[in-house]
């Protein structure tokens, strides 16, 4: 099936540190969606974009639909404990929907 | 609040057993999905359902079946379980017709013994 390249798969930072990652693929996407899983529960949703190029914050959490349609980024600011988890991208492929999750970037943060 | 809730957090079976998962939504979201997560593997859809009564396979249906017989609530069923079902199971809802953002329930933890 479609393959989203989630990148780095592990971060460990510092608190206060920013965080960038990021979902690439050579499929075009209309929808770009970003969710953080805490140990033991299921994804929680952060930020969704809908439109190339356009840029959306959460807080902290800044999110953005590459001008390609094939990728989209996720930033973290001053980073927390609290932001321990996995971060996933999922992106709706163009003309279905289908949605496609990448494999998930692991972030821990160190006091 | 949206909700979306799974029956059970933890469960452990045998090889072979008949196994249900259910979940519950009260969104009145038309569509619903089950996914099983594996490391390293990502979110891997195993059936979905845009009404009720209705069901499409996804992506790794086999070993799987499921059931939707009312709006709110979208049922997994393994018929006998193995060992390499082992895996975290994810359900997930959305609207139909707009927006393409799923939300998930806590998952249920499942190992096959």
């Amino acid at each position: 099936g479609q393959q989203l390249n989630q990148s780095p798969q592990s971060m460990f930072i510092q608190e206060g540190e920013d965080v960038s990652m990021n979902c690439t693929s050579s499929s075009i996407f209309n929808t770009w969606l970003w969710y953080k899983q805490d140990p033991g529960e299921g994804p929680v949703l952060l930020i969704a974009l809908y439109k190339a190029g356009e840029l959306t914050s959460n807080g902290r959490l800044t999110a953005q639909f590459g001008i390609t349609r094939k990728d989209s980024f996720l930033n973290i600011s001053a980073s927390i404990p609290s932001d321990v988890g996995i971060y996933f991208c999922a992106g709706q492929l163009e003309d279905t929907d289908k949605l496609i999750f990448g494999t998930g970037t692991r972030l821990q943060v160190f006091p | 609040d949206v909700k979306v809730t799974q029956s059970s957090r933890y469960l452990v079976k045998r090889t072979g057993e008949k196994v249900f998962l259910e979940c519950v939504q009260d969104m009145d979201h038309e569509n619903m999905f089950w996914y099983r997560q594996d490391p390293g593997l990502g979110l891997r859809l195993i059936y979905f359902s845009y009404d009720v009564k209705m069901k499409e396979k996804g992506d790794i249906p086999e070993g799987y079946s499921v059931s939707r017989e009312k709006k709110e609530r979208f049922s997994l069923i393994l018929e006998s379980a193995s060992t390499n079902q082992t895996s975290m199971y994810l359900c997930a809802s959305s609207f139909q017709g707009g927006s393409i953002e799923q939300f998930f329930g806590p998952g249920t933890r499942l190992t096959v013994l």
